[in-house]
């Protein structure tokens, strides 16, 4: 059974240009969670979400960044017009019920030039 | 959610027992107590979770009073690669909502 996967594991981008993350949860998790994470701190909510609907998205920016989980494929968190301000790592995790212990991806390390 | 604190920082000497201590005075009835463990450049890994008393399995233990208002993470003989940062979380099992991390205790094991 394969674990969280997420993809890109490394992101460059110049300002201005969109980030796409993407993760795809472990085989029967419907339940999926977004953190960021800058270096030497500790890990921030973004947002969660189940299959199709975005139950919490209090940790997100109200600009430029949004997250999906549609009914097929990944969930995928966008930013548009990336700024230097976003370069950290951004980890994604998923549990078969919301509330349970999670399992993480591995990251996607963004940096912006 | 019930917020939790922690130490910012431990050190030990390899071959240790190690405890870690995270307070969580406004738990509720349903929450659940789980400890996750990150090394540098990775996403945290799940260790151990409990609801009350002793849970023990091949990594380490969680002791929990009876009041629930604190957990004991406690890490056996520690090596050099028990170096990471430790994180408590308390949840609801089964609840639709955030998981807030608070900001964790880096161990540091040195020889």
């Amino acid at each position: 059974n394969a674990g969280v996967m997420q993809n890109p594991r490394h992101l460059v981008r110049r300002r201005g240009q969109e980030a796409r993350l993407r993760c795809s949860p472990m085989k029967g998790h419907s339940h999926v969670y977004w953190y960021r994470q800058l270096p030497e701190e500790g890990l921030k909510f973004m947002v969660y979400l189940q299959k199709e609907n975005i139950i919490d998205e209090s940790g997100m920016p109200k600009e430029r960044f949004s997250a999906e989980f549609p009914k097929e494929g990944p969930s995928i968190l966008r930013i548009q017009q990336v700024v230097r301000g976003d370069s950290a790592a951004y980890f994604c995790a998923s549990s078969p019920q919301g509330g349970e212990k999670l399992f993480f991806g591995s990251g996607t390390q963004l940096s912006v030039l | 959610l019930a917020k939790t604190t922690q130490p910012i920082s431990m050190d030990s000497y390899e071959g240790q027992e190690v405890n870690i201590t995270c307070s969580h005075n406004n738990i509720a009835t349903n929450d659940y107590i789980t400890w996750y463990q990150q090394f540098p450049s990775q996403g945290p890994r799940f260790i151990i979770q409990g609801y009350k008393t002793k849970v023990t399995n091949e990594v380490a233990s969680l002791f929990i009073p009876a009041d629930r208002k604190s957990s004991t993470l406690s890490l056996p003989r520690v090596s050099l690669s028990d170096t990471a940062v430790y994180y408590c979380l308390v949840s609801g099992a089964g609840t639709a909502s955030k998981l807030t991390f608070g900001t964790g205790t880096r161990l540091q094991v040195t020889l």
